[in-house]
């Protein structure tokens, strides 16, 4: 059955230092998101992807944050300079269609320890 | 404010039994109401997706229940078994919008 794949699923990272997480989405799918969550808290969204561009973004996801999908494979997420409060599980997904109406599939997460 | 909460925080049964995860939200206007099944540790998996005009929908055990006009939403699982536990997410997408609300999920276990 096809996945979401992500890497790394874990990483650990110093306050200030640049870090990317990457995701493989759903081969046939169009629309690509970033969530993260906080130990313990609820998920949220970040921010969504189609056609190559930023579609939709939340407040957290401000200038220290970016997007990219490279090539026709991977989608990433860049954060330039983490802060301790960027310590979360980011989780990629992916769908056919627009939240709206498709189902979201999401991978298994990478785990960002900010020290 | 768009807000989506769950009741319990989280809840023990014994194999075998049944039970019913409450969902009550603030979000307005709401494309759909998704429930999802997260392992510790794990992505969120979808169990169910429900637009607005829609009352139930069933995914083997699993059947979740919507009214529109009251803003809840229910999970009922039939015949838990262990590999239940987990936490249920009650989660609804803004109408004409790519965003996910998601509430603080009910902390399930089963126990043998």
């Amino acid at each position: 059955e096809p996945e979401v794949t992500q890497t790394p699923s874990h990483q650990v990272t110093q306050m200030g230092q640049e870090v990317i997480l990457r995701c493989v989405p759903i081969s046939n799918h169009l629309y690509f998101y970033w969530y993260r969550q906080i130990l313990g808290q609820k998920v949220e969204f970040l921010v969504s992807f189609y056609n190559n561009e930023i579609s939709e973004k939340s407040e957290i996801f401000d200038d220290q944050f970016s997007v990219e999908r490279p090539d026709g494979s991977n989608f990433t997420l860049k954060i330039r300079s983490t802060k301790l409060e960027d310590s979360a599980m980011y989780f990629c997904a992916s769908s056919e269609a627009t939240s709206d109406a498709g189902e979201l599939f999401f991978g298994e997460g990478s785990r960002l320890t900010v020290l | 404010k768009n807000q989506v909460e769950q009741s319990p925080q989280s809840l023990i049964i014994l194999e075998g039994k049944n039970c019913t995860l409450q969902c009550n939200y603030t979000v307005s206007p709401f494309s759909n109401l998704r429930w999802y099944k997260q392992d510790t540790g794990r992505g969120p998996v979808s169990l169910t997706i429900m637009t607005f005009s829609e009352n139930t929908k069933s995914n083997g055990r699993y059947t979740a229940t919507l009214d529109a006009d009251t803003k809840q939403s229910s999970l009922h699982i039939t015949a838990s078994q262990l590999s239940d536990s987990a936490s249920y997410i009650c989660v609804v997408t803004l109408y004409n919008t790519d965003k996910l609300i998601f509430g603080t999920g009910t902390r399930l276990q089963v126990f043998p």
